[in-house]
């Protein structure tokens, strides 16, 4: 039982939007930042979002990411079957005094 | 370039201990804090600990408190997980991520190793 609530899978068709939730709490999500991951199996995971809403150089726009209150979003807006992968919200923690993961979604692009 | 290098996974007995390594390149590392992360087998990513630029400040998951162990030699540019105590559900990949910032608390993972496998197993 993850510590973060995320759907435990999503989809869409290329060219679709679609958006990930990500449900926390007052001591991680209500507290602190929140920070999105991509991850395909066999290779190492990636940022695709920090800070609620930024975006790393070289990730493509059609990533965003959105908070309110205690809970997070990631928007992927035209969708490419190169999206198809696991997504993973995470924030710290200040009851546990730790970083917290959701339980991943995995995206199929159809 | 950023790189990170784990090595040290393999397979082990329940009880027994293991000491994984990443070797860090590409960055200031004693300016970053760093973290591992472990991912067990058709299971989500679970962070295992964070450990401060200097070394000074240290975190754990409860799953691994009192029996891991987290360290970093900046004069080596490296990142040490000493695990003892192993269970059959330390069973995971476990990757290397390097911090944003120095801070270890509330940040952001920005660069992750390939990963090193580990199994626990009689």
């Amino acid at each position: 039982q993850s510590v973060l609530t995320q759907p435990p899978s999503a989809s869409g068709t290329p060219g679709q939007r679609v958006a990930i939730s990500c449900s926390g709490s007052n001591s991680n999500i209500g507290s602190n930042s929140v920070n999105w991951y991509q991850h395909l199996p066999g290779t190492a995971p990636k940022l695709l979002v920090y800070n609620n809403d930024q975006r790393p150089s070289g990730v493509p726009d059609r990533f965003s990411g959105s908070k309110s209150g205690t809970s997070a979003s990631l928007a992927i807006s035209g969708l490419q079957s190169e999206d198809e992968a696991d997504y993973y919200c995470a924030a710290w923690d200040d009851s546990l005094n730790g970083q917290v993961f959701g339980g991943g979604t995995k995206l199929t692009v159809l | 370039e950023v790189q990170l290098l784990e090595s040290g996974g393999g397979l082990v007995q329940p009880g027994k201990s293991l000491r994984l390594s990443c070797a860090a390149s590409g960055f200031t590392f004693s300016s970053y804090a760093m973290n591992w992360v472990r991912q067990a087998p058709g299971k989500g990513l679970e962070w295992v600990s964070g450990i401060s630029g200097s070394g000074g400040s240290t975190y754990y998951a409860d799953s691994v408190k009192g029996r891991f162990t987290i360290s970093r030699d900046n004069s080596k540019n490296t990142l040490y997980l000493q695990m003892s105590s192993l269970r059959a559900d330390d069973t995971a990949v476990y990757y290397c991520a390097k911090a944003q910032g120095m801070a270890a608390r509330r940040s952001s993972f920005d660069y992750w190793g390939q990963g090193t496998l580990v199994t626990v197993s009689s």
